[in-house]
C-alpha cells in the first residue's frame, strides 16, 4: 500500500522561483491537508480540502495555492519562493476527522536560497 | 493567541518515571483533541484521541481533557528511552481543520 506519496523529497529553490509539491493518496480519503514544519516547531496548517473541488485556507496560506481536481491529488503551489518558505512540508489525508488519525506522507524538505 | 499552545520544553524525565505533557486551546468550539508523536526526521503518528471530559487510558498512555479549562494533557507512565520524541497536541476546529501546537520535546534519561 502506497498511502500518501509526496514528491519531491528534497528541493532547493532560488528566491523568486516557483514550484509545485505533489501529493497523492490511494486510500480514497476525502480530507487532505498541507502542513509546514519549521525546525524545532510544530505543524502549521497551510491549506486543507474536504473533497474534490473544495479547498480552504489554514493558518498560514500566504504565498501558497492549492487545487483539488480529483480525490487522489492535492498539489501545493509555491509562487515567488522566499527564504521564509524554507521548511519541511507534510501532506496528510484522512477519512475520519473525528478520530484525528491523519495519514502523513514522508515530507518534502524545501530550501529557498 | 495561538489556537493550540504547548510548553515547548525540552522536558527531561528519568526512565521509569511519569512524563506529563500539557496543552491548552483557545477555540471553545473544538470538539476533539489528539496527541501525536514525532521522532526526529519522521512524520507524526497518532498516539491517542479524546473528545469527552475526563481520562482516557491506552496502555502506558493516559489522555486527560478538561473542556471548562480548555486543557488537554498526556501522561506517559513507566517512561522508556523509546518514548524520547516530540509530542504534538492537536485540536479539531470548525470545518474539519486540524490545528497543531508547537510540540514538546521529551527526553527520557536511562
Amino acid at each position: 500500500n502506497a498511502g500518501v506519496t509526496q514528491t519531491p523529497k528534497f528541493r532547493i529553490l532560488k528566491i523568486g522561483q516557483s514550484m509545485t509539491l505533489q501529493c497523492t493518496q490511494d486510500m480514497n480519503h476525502n480530507y487532505m491537508y498541507w502542513y509546514r514544519q519549521d525546525p524545532g516547531m510544530g505543524l502549521k496548517l497551510i491549506y486543507y480540502s474536504v473533497g474534490a473541488g473544495i479547498t480552504d485556507k489554514g493558518e498560514v496560506p500566504n504565498g501558497y495555492n492549492v487545487s483539488r481536481s480529483t480525490t487522489e491529488d492535492f498539489p501545493l503551489r509555491l509562487e515567488l519562493a522566499a527564504p521564509s518558505q524554507t521548511s519541511v512540508y507534510f501532506c496528510a489525508s484522512t477519512q475520519k476527522t473525528n478520530t484525528g488519525e491523519l495519514f502523513f506522507g514522508e515530507g518534502s524538505r524545501l530550501t529557498v536560497l | 493567541q495561538k489556537e493550540v499552545e504547548q510548553n515547548s520544553g525540552p522536558l527531561s524525565v528519568p526512565e521509569g518515571a511519569i512524563a506529563s505533557l500539557n496543552c491548552t486551546y483557545s477555540d471553545r468550539g473544538s470538539q476533539s483533541f489528539f496527541w501525536y508523536r514525532q521522532y526526529s526526521g519522521k512524520s507524526p503518528e497518532l498516539i491517542m484521541f479524546i473528545y469527552s471530559n475526563g481520562d482516557k487510558e491506552d496502555g502506558r498512555f493516559t489522555a486527560q481533557l478538561n473542556k471548562a479549562s480548555q486543557y488537554v494533557s498526556l501522561l506517559i507512565r513507566d517512561s522508556q528511552p523509546s518514548d524520547s520524541a516530540t509530542y504534538l497536541c492537536a485540536a479539531k476546529g470548525g470545518a474539519q481543520k486540524l490545528v497543531f501546537g508547537q510540540g514538546t520535546r521529551l527526553t527520557i534519561n536511562p
